[in-house]
């Protein structure tokens, strides 16, 4: 099973929005609402931002938005701050029962 | 409070065996499912596999099966990812995560284990 694909990295400046992909196929991402997403700071356990591809858990800023459209998750961030700049990672169930999880977004605020 | 706390750091050998274990507090620890995820140094996050601890319902990645075990002590709350036989490929950070389904979100994770595998 092959990881989720996501860029490698992505930038922008404080105040502004960025989206980030994460492409899966017809047996992950395309087929189940479980895609989740995690935010990760350096040498910091993962942290939950966004489940079943758009809820955001509580205490979770809503400038942090989930959509999906076909086999594409997006994870899109407004009002970009400076503590956002982290690795971001997708995360979907799969066909097989298992999770996969995407290869990670490296966020650089300007 | 919830709480996933893992067991400490390790340096091991390679061909030696190696538990480490996750404990959950603060929630009903059978009715939650445990993960386990994998970070090599400098490298993203894989998923490895997913245990029930309320019948030790457990899955793994096919990337995984047969290289690790992983099991649960309901009666201690605690979960385990076990290797029989360390490669130095194993260095790695190991996290544990909980979830309501085997399909849902890791909504609390540990704080990780850092294992070291090293002649």
């Amino acid at each position: 099973q092959s990881a989720l694909t996501q860029p490698a990295s992505v930038s922008g400046s404080p105040g502004q929005s960025i989206t980030i992909s994460c492409t899966g196929t017809s047996s992950d991402v395309g087929y189940y609402n479980y895609v989740s997403w995690y935010q990760q700071h350096p040498d910091k356990a993962p942290k939950l931002m966004i489940y079943e591809v758009s809820n955001r858990p509580s205490g979770v800023p809503d400038r942090f938005s989930g959509s999906k459209s076909g086999n594409t998750a997006s994870l899109t961030i407004s009002g970009l701050q400076a503590e956002d700049e982290a690795d971001y990672y997708c995360r979907s169930y799969t066909s097989s029962s298992t999770l996969v999880f995407g290869g990670g977004t490296k966020l650089t605020v300007l | 409070e919830v709480q996933l706390v893992q067991s400490g750091a390790e340096v091991k050998k390679p061909g030696e065996s190696l538990k480490i274990s996750c404990k959950g507090s603060g929630y009903s620890f059978t009715t939650y499912w445990i993960g386990w995820v994998r970070q090599m140094p400098g490298k993203g996050l894989e998923w490895m596999g997913i245990i029930y601890p309320g019948d030790s319902d457990t899955r793994y990645s096919p990337s995984f099966q047969g290289q690790v075990t992983i099991s649960a002590d309901k009666s201690i709350s605690t979960a385990y990812l076990q290797w029989s036989s360390l490669k130095a490929s194993d260095t790695a950070m190991y996290y544990c995560a909980r979830s309501l389904e085997v399909a849902g979100s890791g909504d609390y994770w540990g704080q990780g284990t850092l294992v070291t595998v090293s002649s």
